[in-house]
């Protein structure tokens, strides 16, 4: 079954302190792992895809990297405007009922105080 | 260009009551998938949909159907409402199913009293 695994719970951070959030996963065969910002109360909002070990992906504060076991998400200099939960989920190969199935860790929920 | 779209935003129903929820899909989109999201937890797969038949099935008792129309849009139903199902309903699309990042819309939030 696969699992993917959110740390830490929480993370409270002040203004320009960077930092980085993980995710550990267990997959039959990886097809894509996804990094999502969810705001409370909304849908998440999507901000990266990795398909393969080695494979990094930047947008403005933020940089997602991939390796065989875990990807990490890293914040550089964050801004009050971070706070949300990060989710992170992975997409197994095709085949049998999880065909397309992303599943999901329980999210860190990040507050960058100003 | 629009969005997911889902329909209603809001519902209050009381247990052992039947729910229709509704998406719409990104247009172009042709896969539909529904996810629950309890408070405090990560989004868990319910169904998903491509072409209007049912691709795949996530670990929810036979009271979680759905069903995608021509126009690729999805509906959610529930019945027999537990109290245990109050949770936020997501919907996403994606162009197809194979290695395509799901969008999701602002989901349904459904609490059963």
């Amino acid at each position: 079954e696969d699992q993917v695994t959110q740390s830490p719970e929480a993370l409270r951070l002040q203004e320009g302190e960077s930092s980085s959030l993980n995710c550990s996963y267990t997959v039959s065969g990886l097809r894509g792992l996804f990094w999502y910002r969810q705001d409370p109360g909304k849908g998440p909002e999507f901000l990266f895809t990795l398909y393969s070990a080695g494979e990094e992906k930047e947008k403005e504060r933020l940089k997602a990297t991939l390796t065989k076991k875990e990807s990490f998400l890293h914040i550089t200099a964050p801004k009050p405007e971070d706070s949300a939960t990060y989710l992170c989920a992975v997409q197994a190969n095709a085949g049998g009922t999880s065909y397309g199935k992303l599943t999901f860790g329980q999210g860190t929920i990040l507050t960058v105080h100003p | 260009d629009a969005g997911v779209t889902q329909s209603p935003t809001h519902l209050i129903k009381t247990r052992g009551q039947q729910v229709t929820l509704r998406c719409s899909p990104i247009s172009g989109h042709k896969s539909v998938s529904w996810y629950q999201q309890v408070l405090g937890q990560g989004p868990q797969f319910i169904f998903q949909y491509y072409e209007k038949e049912e691709r795949g099935r996530g670990n929810f008792p036979d009271r979680f159907s759905a069903r995608q129309f021509p126009n690729y849009s999805s509906e959610l139903n529930v019945n027999a409402l537990l109290l245990g199902d109050s949770a936020l309903y997501l919907c996403a699309s994606s162009p197809g199913t194979a290695q395509e990042t799901q969008y999701f819309g602002p989901g349904t939030r459904l609490l059963v009293l």
